[in-house]
């Protein structure tokens, strides 16, 4: 779906905490997902991705699961670190004639407090 | 390795004047580049898809006269806002991608300031 939001979702938590970010999806002809993390006037880092032929994936202290029948994809940050605070946004594929285009949800704030 | 770069990182420029930005990917060789704009507290925007040696596709409700794109190799992409006003300021990110990968590494974005 679109992607434009004039408010963002916060989340903050402690350090040390694990974090869970959300974010629905409206296509169900994405077949691609992909999490990023960006900081304050800095580009997009990617973080984790995963196809849809998968529900979950790990990586070095994020998780990535993908729930196909309510079109929702979750971010989950193990031991969150205040150098973790920032702007995620998780991103979309449609694939076929979109092949390689990216539709961005809204984003969500992550603030971690020491 | 997938190292993307943009200059200037930021300009501020006066109304009715055109900026160029540009986009290069140091290590690789991008078939495909892309062009988006963040405005404040907001989500990345697509603006258009850049293939090297052919014309750009520009999404919905974005000028193509406006915004130029010039793909010109496989290293290198440009965007030039054209008569440039106060609200074309915004962050400009690109993106590159190699064939046949989903993944796309982004620049570190233009802070575009139009007085």
């Amino acid at each position: 779906g679109e992607s434009v939001g004039l408010h963002l979702p916060t989340l903050s938590v402690q350090e040390g905490d694990n974090s869970i970010i959300n974010c629905a999806y409206s296509n169900s002809a994405s077949d691609y997902f992909i999490w990023y993390k960006q900081e304050s006037g800095k580009g997009p880092q990617f973080i984790i991705d995963i196809r849809s032929n998968m529900d979950k994936r790990q990586g070095q202290r994020v998780t990535v699961l993908l729930n196909k029948t309510v079109k929702h994809l979750s971010l989950q940050i193990a031991a969150t670190q205040p150098g973790d605070s920032a702007v995620y946004f998780c991103a979309e594929n449609a694939g076929g004639t979109s092949y390689g285009k990216l539709t961005f949800g809204q984003g969500t704030i992550l603030t971690v407090h020491p | 390795g997938a190292v993307v770069s943009q200059h200037p990182s930021w300009v501020i420029c006066k109304s009715g004047t055109s900026v160029k930005i540009e986009c290069r990917s140091l290590d690789f060789q991008a078939t495909t580049m892309f062009w988006y704009r963040q405005f404040p507290k907001q989500s990345l925007m697509l603006m258009a898809t850049s293939n090297e040696g052919s014309k750009a596709t520009y999404e919905q409700g974005v000028e193509k006269d406006k915004f130029l794109i010039n793909h010109a190799s496989l290293t290198l992409s440009t965007l030039t806002v054209t008569s440039a006003h106060p609200e074309d300021s915004s962050f400009y990110i690109c993106s590159a991608k190699k064939s046949p990968s989903y993944e796309q590494y982004f620049g570190p974005g233009t802070r575009l300031t139009v007085t």
